[in-house]
Protein backbone atom coordinates (compact mmCIF):
# COMPACT_ATOMS: atom_id res chain seq x y z
CA UNK A 1 0.00 0.00 0.00
CA UNK A 2 1.98 2.73 -1.37
CA UNK A 3 2.20 6.11 0.74
CA UNK A 4 1.66 9.38 -0.29
CA UNK A 5 3.51 10.07 -3.60
CA UNK A 6 4.76 13.61 -4.53
CA UNK A 7 6.96 14.53 -7.33
CA UNK A 8 9.29 16.22 -7.93
CA UNK A 9 11.31 15.59 -5.16
CA UNK A 10 13.63 18.64 -6.15
CA UNK A 11 12.84 21.31 -8.71
CA UNK A 12 14.84 24.26 -9.77
CA UNK A 13 13.70 27.03 -11.36
CA UNK A 14 14.47 29.99 -12.25
CA UNK A 15 12.37 33.96 -11.09
CA UNK A 16 9.71 34.11 -13.51
CA UNK A 17 9.21 30.23 -14.39
CA UNK A 18 6.35 28.35 -13.78
CA UNK A 19 6.55 25.26 -10.70
CA UNK A 20 4.17 22.51 -10.83
CA UNK A 21 3.98 20.24 -7.86
CA UNK A 22 1.99 16.64 -8.26
CA UNK A 23 0.74 14.54 -5.11
CA UNK A 24 -0.93 11.19 -5.16
CA UNK A 25 -2.69 10.44 -2.39
CA UNK A 26 -3.25 7.52 -0.05
CA UNK A 27 -5.17 4.97 -2.19
CA UNK A 28 -8.80 5.57 -0.70
CA UNK A 29 -7.96 9.05 0.76
CA UNK A 30 -10.45 11.75 -0.68
CA UNK A 31 -9.17 14.71 1.74
CA UNK A 32 -5.83 16.02 0.75
CA UNK A 33 -3.82 19.09 2.40
CA UNK A 34 -0.59 21.08 1.01
CA UNK A 35 1.83 22.32 3.83
CA UNK A 36 4.79 24.75 3.14
CA UNK A 37 8.11 24.86 5.15
CA UNK A 38 10.35 27.98 4.87
CA UNK A 39 14.02 26.82 6.34
CA UNK A 40 13.97 26.85 9.90
CA UNK A 41 10.62 27.05 9.92
CA UNK A 42 7.43 24.66 11.01
CA UNK A 43 4.40 24.06 8.43
CA UNK A 44 2.35 26.46 7.12
CA UNK A 45 -1.07 25.34 5.82
CA UNK A 46 -1.96 26.48 2.70
CA UNK A 47 -5.10 24.68 1.29
CA UNK A 48 -7.10 21.64 1.77
CA UNK A 49 -9.08 20.32 -1.35
CA UNK A 50 -11.44 17.11 -1.21
CA UNK A 51 -11.96 16.06 -4.97
CA UNK A 52 -12.48 18.96 -7.07
CA UNK A 53 -13.47 20.76 -4.38
CA UNK A 54 -11.28 23.59 -3.21
CA UNK A 55 -12.63 23.23 1.06
CA UNK A 56 -10.27 26.28 2.15
CA UNK A 57 -7.57 28.14 0.53
CA UNK A 58 -7.21 30.49 3.28
CA UNK A 59 -3.71 29.82 3.96
CA UNK A 60 -2.63 30.15 0.24
CA UNK A 61 -1.37 33.73 -1.30
CA UNK A 62 -4.00 35.05 -3.63
CA UNK A 63 -1.38 35.80 -6.33
CA UNK A 64 0.78 33.61 -8.47
CA UNK A 65 -0.81 30.22 -6.51
CA UNK A 66 -3.37 28.17 -6.76
CA UNK A 67 -4.07 24.25 -6.47
CA UNK A 68 -6.47 21.76 -7.98
CA UNK A 69 -7.47 18.05 -6.99
CA UNK A 70 -9.39 16.57 -10.19
CA UNK A 71 -11.67 13.92 -10.32
CA UNK A 72 -8.84 11.73 -12.10
CA UNK A 73 -5.25 11.60 -11.11
CA UNK A 74 -2.85 14.09 -8.62
CA UNK A 75 -3.48 16.91 -6.87
CA UNK A 76 -1.45 19.89 -8.10
CA UNK A 77 -0.37 22.81 -6.41
CA UNK A 78 0.65 25.61 -9.16
CA UNK A 79 3.02 28.48 -8.32
CA UNK A 80 3.30 30.81 -11.34
CA UNK A 81 5.93 33.50 -12.14
CA UNK A 82 8.13 32.11 -8.88
CA UNK A 83 10.05 34.51 -6.79
CA UNK A 84 12.83 33.69 -4.13
CA UNK A 85 10.82 33.98 -1.60
CA UNK A 86 8.51 30.77 -2.85
CA UNK A 87 11.69 29.23 -2.14
CA UNK A 88 10.71 26.00 0.46
CA UNK A 89 9.75 22.50 0.79
CA UNK A 90 5.98 22.06 -0.15
CA UNK A 91 4.29 19.22 1.34
CA UNK A 92 1.04 17.06 1.17
CA UNK A 93 -0.89 15.19 3.43
CA UNK A 94 -3.41 12.84 3.12
CA UNK A 95 -6.60 11.23 4.82
CA UNK A 96 -9.31 9.04 4.48
CA UNK A 97 -12.07 11.33 5.32
CA UNK A 98 -12.70 13.07 9.35
CA UNK A 99 -13.50 9.88 11.52
CA UNK A 100 -9.58 9.84 12.30
CA UNK A 101 -9.54 13.99 12.32
CA UNK A 102 -6.25 15.48 12.42
CA UNK A 103 -4.36 12.12 11.69
CA UNK A 104 -2.75 13.06 7.97
CA UNK A 105 -0.21 10.77 6.56
CA UNK A 106 2.39 13.16 4.77
CA UNK A 107 4.55 12.90 1.39
CA UNK A 108 8.03 13.01 1.70
CA UNK A 109 7.66 16.47 0.46
CA UNK A 110 8.91 18.79 -3.07
CA UNK A 111 11.61 21.33 -2.18
CA UNK A 112 11.57 24.00 -4.68
CA UNK A 113 14.76 26.27 -5.20
CA UNK A 114 14.10 29.35 -6.82
CA UNK A 115 17.66 30.78 -8.28
CA UNK B 1 -8.50 30.75 15.42
CA UNK B 2 -6.24 27.71 17.10
CA UNK B 3 -2.07 27.98 17.73
CA UNK B 4 0.44 26.26 18.78
CA UNK B 5 3.51 27.39 21.08
CA UNK B 6 6.87 25.08 21.06
CA UNK B 7 8.81 27.52 23.33
CA UNK B 8 12.29 25.35 23.01
CA UNK B 9 13.62 25.48 19.18
CA UNK B 10 16.97 23.58 20.10
CA UNK B 11 17.45 20.81 22.53
CA UNK B 12 20.30 18.64 23.15
CA UNK B 13 20.14 15.87 25.07
CA UNK B 14 23.13 13.33 26.17
CA UNK B 15 21.93 9.35 24.87
CA UNK B 16 20.20 8.11 27.48
CA UNK B 17 19.45 10.58 29.35
CA UNK B 18 15.52 11.48 29.51
CA UNK B 19 13.44 13.72 27.08
CA UNK B 20 10.77 16.31 27.60
CA UNK B 21 9.39 18.79 24.94
CA UNK B 22 7.58 21.47 25.44
CA UNK B 23 4.08 22.19 23.61
CA UNK B 24 1.53 24.89 24.59
CA UNK B 25 -1.90 25.17 22.78
CA UNK B 26 -4.45 27.92 22.00
CA UNK B 27 -8.36 26.44 21.30
CA UNK B 28 -11.49 27.06 22.30
CA UNK B 29 -12.83 24.02 22.33
CA UNK B 30 -11.72 20.28 23.11
CA UNK B 31 -9.04 19.44 21.33
CA UNK B 32 -7.78 16.84 19.21
CA UNK B 33 -4.07 17.37 19.36
CA UNK B 34 -1.08 15.47 17.66
CA UNK B 35 3.28 15.16 17.68
CA UNK B 36 4.87 14.14 14.41
CA UNK B 37 8.27 13.74 14.26
CA UNK B 38 10.41 14.81 10.85
CA UNK B 39 14.09 13.36 10.23
CA UNK B 40 16.15 15.24 8.28
CA UNK B 41 14.92 15.61 4.30
CA UNK B 42 11.88 13.33 5.41
CA UNK B 43 8.06 13.95 5.10
CA UNK B 44 6.31 14.00 8.85
CA UNK B 45 5.26 10.58 10.78
CA UNK B 46 2.61 10.69 13.57
CA UNK B 47 3.94 9.75 16.96
CA UNK B 48 1.03 10.21 18.99
CA UNK B 49 -2.66 11.76 18.78
CA UNK B 50 -4.42 12.64 21.92
CA UNK B 51 -8.65 13.13 21.10
CA UNK B 52 -10.26 12.76 24.31
CA UNK B 53 -10.23 9.85 27.81
CA UNK B 54 -6.93 8.66 29.11
CA UNK B 55 -5.04 11.77 29.66
CA UNK B 56 -1.63 9.89 28.83
CA UNK B 57 -0.74 9.15 25.57
CA UNK B 58 1.34 6.29 24.63
CA UNK B 59 2.63 6.35 21.10
CA UNK B 60 5.16 4.90 18.74
CA UNK B 61 8.89 4.68 19.41
CA UNK B 62 8.64 5.15 23.24
CA UNK B 63 7.11 8.18 22.97
CA UNK B 64 4.66 9.28 25.41
CA UNK B 65 2.48 12.75 26.13
CA UNK B 66 0.33 13.90 28.88
CA UNK B 67 -2.64 16.55 27.61
CA UNK B 68 -3.00 19.15 30.84
CA UNK B 69 -6.27 21.42 30.01
CA UNK B 70 -5.44 23.48 33.37
CA UNK B 71 -1.88 24.45 31.63
CA UNK B 72 -3.14 24.16 27.88
CA UNK B 73 -0.04 21.73 27.41
CA UNK B 74 0.55 18.68 25.77
CA UNK B 75 4.52 17.93 26.41
CA UNK B 76 6.07 15.21 24.89
CA UNK B 77 8.19 12.34 26.71
CA UNK B 78 10.41 9.51 26.78
CA UNK B 79 12.42 8.26 29.51
CA UNK B 80 15.54 7.49 28.01
CA UNK B 81 16.69 8.86 24.09
CA UNK B 82 18.80 7.22 21.43
CA UNK B 83 20.31 8.67 19.16
CA UNK B 84 18.25 7.47 16.05
CA UNK B 85 16.27 10.19 18.11
CA UNK B 86 17.36 13.24 16.95
CA UNK B 87 15.08 15.12 14.79
CA UNK B 88 12.60 17.54 14.44
CA UNK B 89 9.61 17.43 16.10
CA UNK B 90 5.96 19.00 15.88
CA UNK B 91 3.02 19.79 18.04
CA UNK B 92 -0.01 20.00 16.26
CA UNK B 93 -3.75 20.74 17.36
CA UNK B 94 -6.65 20.10 14.77
CA UNK B 95 -9.89 22.20 14.88
CA UNK B 96 -11.71 24.99 12.76
CA UNK B 97 -11.56 24.50 9.42
CA UNK B 98 -10.47 20.74 9.73
CA UNK B 99 -6.93 21.65 9.73
CA UNK B 100 -3.79 20.91 11.39
CA UNK B 101 -2.18 24.01 12.65
CA UNK B 102 1.51 23.09 13.65
CA UNK B 103 4.20 24.67 16.17
CA UNK B 104 7.46 26.16 15.04
CA UNK B 105 9.08 22.68 15.96
CA UNK B 106 11.51 21.38 18.55
CA UNK B 107 15.04 20.49 16.60
CA UNK B 108 15.85 17.74 18.90
CA UNK B 109 19.79 16.58 19.26
CA UNK B 110 21.39 13.27 20.54
CA UNK B 111 25.24 13.71 22.31
CA UNK B 112 26.79 10.48 21.97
Amino acid sequence: NAGVMQNPRHLVRRRGQEARLRCSPMKGHSHVYWYRQLPEEGLKFMVYLQKENIIDESGMPKERFSAEFPKEGPSILRIQQVVRGDSAAYFCASSPALQTPGELFFGEGSRLTVL
Amino acid sequence: AQSVTQPDIHITVSEGASLELRCNYSYGATPYLFWYVQSPGQGLQLLLKYFSGDTLVQGIKGFEAEFKRSQSSFNLRKPSVHWSDAAEYFCAVFGAGNMLTFGGGTRLMVKP
